[in-house]
């Protein structure tokens, strides 16, 4: 079926780095979203892109919706402790009501 | 600044009960959605509704669920005859438009024992 694949799965980044990560599909999307979720805790919208090349940014974080409407990023820089967390990209199938979440990056910034 | 609120924030059952999960949804949103997510997996779509009727489901939401929004304000999740894997946090969103920004709950998590 359809799904969201993110990349990396998790990763360690030094308090001050800058952070990318992915998310792709082999199906054409219209609307991009990037969630962020604590534990315990509800996702939390970061950033929504609707147009494809679309570059849109959230404070420190800036996602862009990729070119070929299969793919978006996510860019995270300066990090800081508080950036620990999974990230999820979401997308709904064009002409339906249905979002698929993505598989999750995990984050974790080392002080 | 509105929010999606859900009740009860943790709900432990046993097996074969039914559960009712109550959410409201942010006032201004025609779209609400279930979502639920097993410890340690990502989220997954359950139901979208809109107009007082069920638009998209997922093949997870079976007989054994159905929603309800009975007044102006609120969108329940019933789920009957509990099973253990129906343990999980289950959210509910809601969204101005279709295709828009969704906006979650802070989730309920079911225990079933």
């Amino acid at each position: 079926g359809q799904q969201l694949n993110q990349s990396p799965q998790s990763m360690f980044i030094q308090e001050g780095e800058d952070v990318s990560m992915n998310c792709t599909s082999s199906s054409i999307f219209n609307t991009w979203l990037w969630y962020k979720q604590d534990p315990g805790e509800g996702p939390v919208l970061l950033i929504a892109l609707y147009k494809a090349g679309e570059l849109t940014s959230n404070g420190r974080l800036t996602a862009q919706f990729g070119i070929t409407r299969k793919d978006s990023f996510l860019n995270i820089s300066a990090s800081i402790p508080s950036d620990v967390g999974i990230y999820f990209c979401a997308a709904p199938f064009g002409g339906t009501y249905k979002y698929i979440f993505g598989t999750g990056t995990r984050l974790k910034v080392l002080a | 600044e509105p929010e999606v609120t859900q009740t009860p924030s943790h709900q432990v059952t046993q097996m074969g009960q039914e559960v009712i999960l109550r959410c409201v949804p942010i006032s201004n949103h025609l779209y609400f959605y279930w979502y639920r997510q097993i410890l340690g997996q990502k989220v997954e779509f359950l139901v979208s509704f809109y107009n007082n009727e069920i638009s998209e489901k997922s093949e997870i939401f079976d007989d054994q669920f159905s929603v309800e929004r009975p007044d102006g304000s609120n969108f329940t999740l019933k789920i009957r005859s509990t099973k253990l894997e129906d343990s999980a946090m289950y959210f509910c969103a809601s969204s101005r438009d279709r295709g828009n920004e969704q906006f979650f709950g802070p989730g309920t998590r079911l225990t079933v024992l």
